[in-house]
């Protein structure tokens, strides 16, 4: 079993729809969690990160936690086409010496105008 | 300028072959990571590196050595490459929370 499972999609949606991208761990000493987008032929870039548990709020993008349930969650509001692109999620235990990012394998979302 | 470089973008080279792939950063962090990305496989660490005296092998170390030039430079060799090494390589750099920002990526052609 995979420490990080994320659905690969792909996820189409019509513009203006409210997307929901989840991502389920089995390792409940991660603490720090993360999404990334990604355009074709780009690097990730970073969307959202949260420590430990409860939601964040930036724009059109809200990330939530649930500790208790090992899931994590990114809901894009209106959603546009420039939307469009993988994302991934991301987690790590605390900053240290032998701590790791661990990286779902990414959903693929189109928003079709 | 983008905070994290790499050179080259593109790359097609002969089995066989050896080739080196860099990387610089300007965000004064002190950690640095090289990834792989396969399409259905995800991201996956190849070496990374939490100063200049300090390298680690990650998941999929074979057939790839590091080398960490200056706390800004972190350099991807591929001694004899293979065609199963054809993929899209990523560096990146982290703080202390582990927070990665990555560089635009190597597109890597084995033949």
């Amino acid at each position: 079993q995979k420490e990080v499972e994320q659905d690969p999609g792909p996820l189409s949606v019509p513009e203006g729809a409210i997307v929901s991208l989840n991502c389920t761990y089995s390792n409940s000493a991660f603490q720090y969690f993360m999404w990334y987008r990604q355009y074709s032929r780009k690097g990730p870039e970073l969307l959202m990160y949260t420590y430990s548990s409860g939601n964040k709020e930036d724009g059109r993008f809200t990330a939530q936690v649930d500790k208790s349930s090992k899931y994590i969650s990114l809901f894009i509001r209106d959603s546009q086409p420039s939307d469009s692109a993988t994302y991934l999620c991301a987690m790590s235990k605390n900053g240290g010496a032998t701590n790791k990012l661990i990286f779902g394998t990414g959903t693929l979302l189109a928003v079709q105008p | 300028d983008a905070d994290v470089t790499q050179t080259p973008r593109n790359r097609i080279t002969k089995t066989g072959k050896r080739i080196m792939l860099e990387c610089s950063q300007t965000k004064g962090h002190d950690r640095m990571y090289w990834y792989r990305q396969d399409p259905g496989l995800g991201l996956r660490l190849i070496y990374y590196s939490f100063d200049v005296k300090d390298i680690n092998k990650g998941e999929i170390s074979d057939g790839y050595s590091v080398s960490r030039q200056a706390q800004a430079k972190f350099s991807l060799s591929l001694e004899s490459a293979i065609p199963n090494q054809t993929a899209l390589y990523f560096c990146a750099t982290s703080d202390f929370r582990n927070i990665q920002y990555f560089g635009a990526g190597t597109r890597l052609s084995v033949l």
